[in-house]
């Protein structure tokens, strides 16, 4: 069965340096997704990503964030400059994009900032 | 806004036992849709169910079932038969119709329920 994958599966990082996040979304689907979770909370959205530029975005992807898809398989978040704030789990999601279809999720990757 | 509600934090219960978790939805949407999601310990975020506003049959899937209530803005869920390995973290998630900016899920606080043996 066809999964979402991201890598690293846990990234230890200085406060201050960039870190690049990589995801890849099941191969026919058309929507991408990146969502948060910080220790012991719930899961926020941060970016929709579709036909090659943003959809939508939260308040919490700030200037510090980027998302890129480089070529026809990855999709990628970028913090420039991490803040011990930016320590959570980080999902990746695609979507096939008939509505209401689920977001399938992928396994995230934890990131601490120390 | 879209917001979701999950009263419980935390459940526990024997193995065998029926469990409903409880969802409490706000939205401007006359369309949208709920989910259940299942996070187990190992931290990956597993769909389990879906239902779309217009359709309000409740339905049974295996020990799944799922009862969904447009006057009262509630979407709950049940395991019949509770199993040890039902042990996990759940989220109830709303999203409006995609329209591109509405396409995002957001979640509930998420309900730990624990089965012991």
């Amino acid at each position: 069965e066809p999964e979402v994958t991201q890598t690293p599966s846990h990234q230890v990082t200085q406060m201050g340096q960039e870190v690049i996040l990589r995801c890849v979304p099941i191969s026919n689907h058309l929507y991408f997704y990146w969502y948060r979770q910080i220790l012991g909370q719930k899961v926020e959205f941060l970016v929709s990503f579709y036909n090659n530029e943003i959809s939508e975005k939260s308040e919490i992807f700030d200037d510090q964030f980027s998302v890129e898809r480089p070529d026809g398989s990855n999709f990628t978040l970028k913090i420039r400059s991490t803040k011990l704030e930016d320590s959570a789990m980080y999902f990746c999601a695609s979507e096939s994009g008939s509505p209401g279809n689920e977001q399938f999720f992928g396994p995230g990757t934890r990131l601490t900032v120390l | 806004a879209q917001k979701v509600t999950q009263a419980q934090t935390e459940i526990s219960v024997v193995e065998k036992e029926d469990v409903t978790l409880d969802c409490v939805y706000e939205t401007r949407d006359t369309t949208y849709y709920l989910f259940w999601y299942k996070q187990p310990p190992s931290g990956e975020l597993v769909f389990l169910i879906r239902r779309n506003s217009f359709d309000e049959q409740n339905e049974i899937s295996g020990r799944y079932s799922w009862n969904f209530q447009k006057s009262t803005s509630s979407f709950n869920f049940t395991i019949t038969a509770s199993q040890v390995v039902d042990s996990a973290v759940y989220f109830c998630a709303l999203r409006g119709l995609r329209t591109g900016a509405n396409s995002k899920l957001t979640f509930g606080k998420g309900i730990t329920l624990s089965v012991r043996p």
